[in-house]
């Protein structure tokens, strides 16, 4: 039972585009979100956060949007850089059983070509 | 200030073998997680300590699996009679009491032969 999911195991684009790295998740109780930068070898950096009593929060280049309704995130990357290429994890926490655990996504793979 | 940090980094067993994987939380942080990741998997959390408050294990695999933190700091997470499907990263992180956002070590990568 996978409460945590990204879609697209990898996405590729263009320096200077906008990335869109896409999550969704299946639990009401999860109430915070957060997304998390991977490179190889060494352990998830903390990017950016937001809680359910939001719909949007931002960081410079980088952008998370919720959608309660539809029970979807997205991290929005603009402009996307090449030092950005690495996997994006989201993660979720919450109340009950959910409280004090981040529950994770797959990962999705950020190429981001010259 | 100093981030959390792990060892050892890497460690390579042999199956049958007990392993002790150590973590140092950001001082001041007064919950500590451990995670791991399989390969080609997400990260799954196994444990959680959060200051004096029986830690919450609901994530460990089995009763090979067990953690304790010794003053409310550093943790240990042991796992005993290695398989090697136990073979994965093993991150710790630390947050402050209450606070959602995790900050996570590096990882020791355990390889089970």
């Amino acid at each position: 039972d996978q409460q945590v999911k990204q879609n697209s195991p990898s996405l590729s684009v263009q320096e200077g585009r906008i990335s869109i790295l896409n999550c969704d998740y299946t639990n009401s109780m999860f109430d915070y979100f957060l997304w998390y930068k991977k490179y190889p070898a060494e352990g998830p950096t903390f990017l950016i956060s937001i809680s359910s009593i939001k719909d949007k929060n931002e960081d410079g280049r980088f952008t998370v949007f919720l959608n309660k309704s539809a029970k979807h995130l997205s991290l929005h990357i603009v402009p996307s850089q090449p030092g950005d290429s690495a996997v994006y994890f989201c993660a979720a926490s919450g109340s009950g059983t959910s409280y004090g655990k981040l529950t994770f996504g797959q990962g999705t793979i950020l190429t981001v070509h010259p | 200030g100093a981030g959390v940090s792990q060892s050892p980094s890497n460690k390579v067993t042999e199956k049958g073998k007990d392993v002790e994987l150590r973590c140092d939380p950001i001082s001041g942080h007064t919950a500590l997680y451990w995670y791991r990741q399989s390969l080609g998997q997400g990260l799954e959390f196994l444990i959680y300590f959060q200051g004096n408050s029986a830690p919450d294990k609901s994530g460990l695999p089995s009763d090979r699996f067990s953690a304790e933190r010794t003053g409310g700091s550093v943790s240990t997470l042991t796992i005993q009679r290695t398989q090697q499907e136990d073979s994965a990263v093993y991150l710790c992180a630390s947050s402050f009491y209450r606070e959602e956002t995790q900050y996570f070590g590096p990882g020791t990568r355990l390889l089970v032969l």
